[in-house]
């Protein structure tokens, strides 16, 4: 079956330098969605990327979709503390309706 | 918009009891609901995708006998854990979505409800 590989796993990092979460997928992905969990929360949808090659910004966060699709990447510049938590890629592939996640990168950010 | 409900928040019950979690659609229609389980500092796990009127589909390892989903509206579906045991003990979380309200398969979810079984 689909799976979706995540890394780092976990990720410190001081206030004010960047991060980046890397996700690859076994296979071709029709979309990828990224999802924020604040430690003791839920999943928070945070945007979704469609086409080959997409690059998406919300303020700090830049999202970017693989040419091939089967690969997603995450990059938060400058980090604030409230960046904390753990950001988890999902994949949708062919006509299924499921997501397939990721393992996660717990963020910590450290003041 | 795009809330969805959880309830309970968490429980705690005995070994063999059942518990039921509800997750609620609260402003919008939900054509589908997907069950997933979270082990602490882990992935969300898909258990089931359910869709109304119909019969869940499940994951393969998960027991439909042994976790039950109803999804008899368009805005809830319930899980019932049955003859729960400690290693049911989990956080078990609900999303929703629906095409009229995204064309993108995007996914709402609830709260949660943490479940440990004594």
């Amino acid at each position: 079956g689909q799976q979706v590989m995540q890394i780092p796993q976990y990720q410190h990092v001081q206030e004010g330098e960047d991060f980046t979460t890397y996700c690859n997928s076994s296979t071709t992905l029709s979309n990828i969605q990224w999802y924020k969990q604040r430690p003791g929360g839920h999943p928070v949808f945070l945007i979704q990327l469609v086409k080959s090659g997409e690059v998406k910004k919300q303020k700090r966060l830049t999202f970017q979709f693989g040419e091939a699709k089967k690969n997603s990447s995450l990059h938060i510049t400058a980090t604030q503390t409230t960046d904390v938590g753990t950001y988890f890629c999902a994949g949708l592939s062919g006509s299924a309706r499921q997501l397939t996640f990721g393992s996660g990168t717990q963020l910590t950010v450290l003041p | 918009g795009a809330v969805v409900s959880q309830h309970p928040s968490r429980v705690i019950c005995k070994s063999g009891t059942s518990v039921k979690i509800e997750c609620r659609s609260l402003d919008f229609q939900a054509t589908t609901m997907f069950w997933y389980r979270q082990f602490p500092k882990k992935s969300l796990m898909l258990m089931a995708t359910s869709n109304e009127g119909s019969k869940a589909t499940y994951e393969q390892g998960v027991e439909k006998d042994k976790f039950l989903i109803n999804h008899a509206s368009l805005t809830l579906s319930t899980l019932t854990v049955t003859s729960a045991h400690p290693e049911d003990s989990s956080f078990y979380i609900c999303s929703a979505s629906s095409p009229a309200r995204s064309t993108t398969d995007t996914q709402y979810f609830g709260p949660g409800t943490r479940l440990t079984v004594l």
